[in-house]
């Protein structure tokens, strides 16, 4: 079966930095997606990674290894605003979107 | 970035009434549309999948006569709950796949949700 796996929820302080993990188990592989989602908000979007490797976009960063099945969503310099759910999708070999089941980011001042 | 847009963003309807979503991508053609619906602290869930002109794919212990999809073009899709409980009160949301200029393929964007309360 498929299968998506990252944390329940993560608890954080105000400035420091994060990193979310997730791991995948897919029939195939087209690329790993993650989305933040506030509260009563839809998702979205805020990267996609398909090679092995680091993708840097300002405070977030996302990096890949396929080889391990391994993801994370890294971001620094958090700020209250950031408190959100973190969801991670990968893109099977059909094209579809296999979703985790989210992670909860509480950020504490 | 892309846009998907959905109206209306919030409907209160009595039991038994039939209630429309529409969902539109702005800016770029969708080959595929998704409806999800979402209760409070509980994760997304995929309730169908539509492409443009063909039936759309249901998931399992979704009524496909209550939940009725319409995938008219590559940039609209309408849901139509149908008869409407208190029960189908909830958040959905669409959210449309295609490719546009300078993203990453085949990335998936979310409409911003429809909130449903059936009195």
């Amino acid at each position: 079966g498929q299968n998506i796996d990252q944390p329940t929820e993560m608890t954080a302080t105000e400035g420091a930095i994060v990193q979310i993990n997730c791991t995948y188990q897919t029939s195939g592989f087209n690329g790993l997606f993650w989305y933040q989602q506030h509260a009563g908000e839809a998702p979205t979007f805020l990267s996609y990674n398909v090679l092995d490797g680091l993708e840097e976009k300002g405070r977030f960063s996302s990096f890949l290894s396929r080889s391990k099945g391994y993801s994370y969503l890294l971001l620094k310099e958090l700020q209250m605003k950031d408190s959100a759910s973190y969801l991670c999708a990968v893109l099977d070999s059909n094209y579809q979107l296999i979703w985790g089941a989210g992670t909860k980011l509480i950020i504490k001042p | 970035g892309a846009v998907v847009s959905q109206h209306p963003s919030w409907v209160i309807c009595k039991s038994g009434t039939s209630v429309k979503i529409e969902c539109r991508s702005l800016d770029f053609q969708a080959t595929t549309m998704f409806w999800y619906r979402q209760f409070p602290k509980q994760s997304l869930m995929l309730m169908a999948t539509s492409n443009e002109g063909s039936k759309a794919t249901y998931e399992q212990g979704v009524e496909k006569d209550k939940f009725l999809i319409n995938h008219a073009s590559l940039t609209l899709s309408t849901l139509t709950v149908t008869s409407a409980h208190p029960e189908d009160s909830s958040f959905y949301i669409c959210s449309a796949r295609g490719w546009t200029s300078g993203g990453p393929r085949e990335t998936q964007y979310f409409g911003p949700g429809t909130r449903l309360l059936v009195l």
